[in-house]
């Protein structure tokens, strides 16, 4: 069964860096994800897909603060210089058959 | 620019129904699959249902599956999600998403629906 798992939370200071981890399911290493921003008391908004490879594209508008990155089948999220807007649930994103399949989301605190 | 917005949402009581609308704007419509994705106070993005560009195939997710139903109008750039036989499980804000490859890379604003006696 394809699953994405993802850390609840996470936090990191005002212009300091932070990685999320997204991990994929025992034999779904090769699937590429996608990542999602959702800032409080908004609708997602896409940031990237991040294939297998740990090559990416972003999504219109991305800052280059927001980059990808691939490691088996761990997938990354690292944003740089940190700032309050930033503040937000990350969730990563698969699909398969007809299907999207989400991760539970990790929310990010800037401290 | 690509735009999406959700109406339709509410206040219905268990057992009733409700349409929900994901108004297109900003690009070729009938080009683009189209998901529903909702999310339940307080929780994660659950995918709701897909449909095909044309409107040829659509699959949902097990707990909708037989109350829910997709379709779109390509001619009026239109989704919908008409919702049979809601119950409380299924407040939550609904989403509309496009689907270009294996990613939802437009989201709508979202539609509550809450389904209270």
């Amino acid at each position: 069964q394809l699953v994405l798992t993802q850390s609840p939370s996470a936090s990191a200071s005002l212009g300091a860096s932070v990685k999320l981890t997204c991990t994929l399911s025992s034999g779904h290493s090769r699937y590429a994800i996608a990542w999602h921003q959702q800032q409080p008391e908004k609708g997602p908004r896409y940031l990237m897909i991040l294939n297998s490879d740990g090559s990416h594209t972003k999504g219109d508008g991305i800052p280059d603060r927001f980059t990808g990155s691939t490691s088996g089948a761990e997938r990354y999220l690292t944003i740089s210089s940190l700032q309050s807007e930033d503040e937000a649930a990350y969730y990563c994103q698969t699909w398969a058959t007809g299907t999207l399949v989400f991760g539970g989301g990790t929310s990010l605190t800037v401290l | 620019q690509v735009q999406l917005v959700e109406s339709g949402g509410g206040v219905v009581q268990p057992g009733r129904s409700l349409r929900l609308s994901c108004a297109a704007s900003g690009f070729t419509f009938s080009s683009y699959g189209m998901h529903w994705v909702r999310q339940a106070p307080g929780k994660g993005l659950e995918w709701v249902a897909v449909i095909w560009s044309d409107g040829s195939e659509e699959y949902y997710a097990d707990s909708v599956e037989g109350r829910f139903t997709v379709s779109r109008d390509n001619s009026k750039n239109t989704l919908y999600l008409q919702m049979n036989s809601l119950i409380v499980e299924d407040t939550a804000v609904y989403y509309c998403g496009r689907w270009f490859g294996q990613v939802v890379d437009y989201w709508g604003q979202g539609t509550l629906v809450s389904v209270s006696s």
